[in-house]
């Protein structure tokens, strides 16, 4: 089962911040964030593991309530480049090794 | 240098036809993985494996069929049975570990007319 995105879309002016959430109805492994450009292949954010830590570079970071089952990206100070569609991936429950995405958020980063 | 390689970019294809997509890696990855990207459904889990002559279903993976002979390879036929396989599809690999990042193709979009 897909995990579940929140909002669908942000539209920011840059400079300004946003979250974005990830839920899933089972227990994770791991969660996965990544970032498209359309009609382009996913790139890699960052991955978080069980245990509520928290990991960031430059100014994008996550976090992962293991007991909530959620995860949240934090993006500050938008730039243009960070305009795309953020998708989080669960690998987890009793299906270790099966890479689960959500359905995307659309970020739109204006001047 | 190491990657993971989609072909063709485009495919144009009959109703009724059967398709196959092509995924090559060179990752030495044991894991790859089939998603089809539509818009506002995020990407979907076709079909996975996790090692060779081994693959496991996924959340849509009615219409669809898969082998792994070789570890490098995973190719994906589009068959007669999916009803609407007009999609971008995306295939991915990546080391069995909760701790490291898949690894995406350029992905094939298929057009059926």
């Amino acid at each position: 089962q897909q995990p579940v995105q929140s909002p669908q879309a942000v539209i920011l002016r840059e400079g300004e911040d946003a979250v974005i959430n990830c839920s899933s109805s089972k227990a994770l492994y791991s969660v996965h964030w990544y970032r498209q450009k359309h009609g382009e292949a996913p790139v890699f954010l960052m991955i978080l593991l069980k245990g509520g830590e928290q990991k960031g570079h430059d100014k994008i970071s996550a976090s992962f309530n293991e007991k909530k089952q959620q995860s949240s990206l934090y993006l500050t100070a938008s730039q243009l480049s960070y305009s795309g569609t953020y998708f989080c991936g669960t690998d987890g429950g009793t299906s270790y090794g099966k890479l689960t995405f959500g359905q995307g958020t659309i970020l739109t980063v204006h001047p | 240098d190491g990657g993971i390689t989609q072909s063709p970019k485009y495919l144009f294809r009959k109703e009724g036809q059967n398709v196959t997509l092509s995924c090559e890696q060179n990752l030495n990855h044991d894991a790859m993985y089939w998603y089809r990207q539509d818009p506002g459904q995020g990407l979907r889990l076709i079909y996975y494996s996790q090692i060779v002559n081994d693959f496991q279903k996924g959340d849509i993976a009615e219409g669809y069929s898969v082998s792994r002979e070789k570890k490098e390879s995973f190719p994906l036929t589009v068959t007669s049975a999916q009803k609407n396989p007009t999609a971008f599809y995306l295939c991915a690999s990546s080391i069995i570990d909760p701790n490291t990042e898949a690894f995406f193709g350029q992905g094939t979009r298929l057009t059926v007319v």
